[in-house]
């Protein structure tokens, strides 16, 4: 079936990086892009950035600008989101998704299929 | 960017009965909007995209309308498995924007 699989919970200092991965299977990887989520405790969803599957183009949100890197591995078809410079309030849980966008290359901004999410904790 | 806001915050309701959210982007998004649902613990599930389509598998029970800036997300005769935050989200423009989540009990 179609999911997207994350890596593991991750224990960051302030000031550190963190790379999150997002494994796909069960469609073909390049005709969707993918979005990154993310949720900070007991509060609402806000998009990171979106990258394209077939060509690596990025749109990333203003605040993350300069912050945040999306890549693409298609041999594995595997996406990744590295955020750097890390602050406590960046402490949340981090969730890739499938843009539904039929076009390929582009971007919609809805999401039909979630990872289950990774929980990046980030203190001192 | 565009504001998402919906009403109520929280609300509970009794199994069996209609329950109701209302969604409002601060400007016409057509009907570029979907609904999400989130169990505690758990990704967010799409339920109803472009404002009033049910995404394949969702019960009937529940269903959406609305265009331009004023949208509404119905359960009929409401389950206990529904218990959830429900989301609302804007497409027509980037970035993305949620509403900040509708938590519904149940009595």
């Amino acid at each position: 079936q179609v999911q997207l699989v994350q890596s593991e919970a991750e224990v960051k200092k302030p000031g550190a990086s963190v790379k999150v991965s997002c494994k796909a299977s069960g469609y073909t990887f390049t005709h969707y892009g993918i979005s990154w989520v993310r949720q900070a405790p007991g509060q609402g969803l806000e998009w990171m950035g979106w990258i394209s599957a077939n060509n690596g183009n990025t749109k990333y949100a203003q605040k993350f600008q300069g912050r945040v890197t999306l890549t693409t591995d298609t041999s594995t078809s595997t996406a990744y989101m590295e955020l750097r410079s890390l602050r406590s309030d960046d402490t949340a849980v981090y969730y890739c998704a499938r843009d539904i966008s039929p076009i390929v290359g582009t971007i919609i901004g809805a999401f039909d299929i979630w990872g289950l999410g990774t929980v990046v904790t980030v203190s001192s | 960017d565009i504001q998402m806001t919906q009403s109520p915050s929280s609300l509970s309701a009794s199994v069996g009965d209609r329950v109701t959210i209302t969604c409002q982007a601060s400007q016409d998004i057509s009907n570029f909007l979907n609904w999400y649902q989130q169990k505690p613990g758990k990704a967010p599930k799409l339920l109803i995209y472009d404002a009033s389509n049910l995404e394949t598998g969702v019960p009937s029970r529940f269903s959406g309308s609305g265009s331009g800036t004023d949208f509404t997300f119905t359960i009929n005769s409401l389950q206990p498995e529904d218990i959830a935050t429900y989301y609302c989200q804007q497409y027509d423009n980037l970035p993305p924007s949620f509403g900040q989540g509708t938590r519904l009990e149940v009595k």
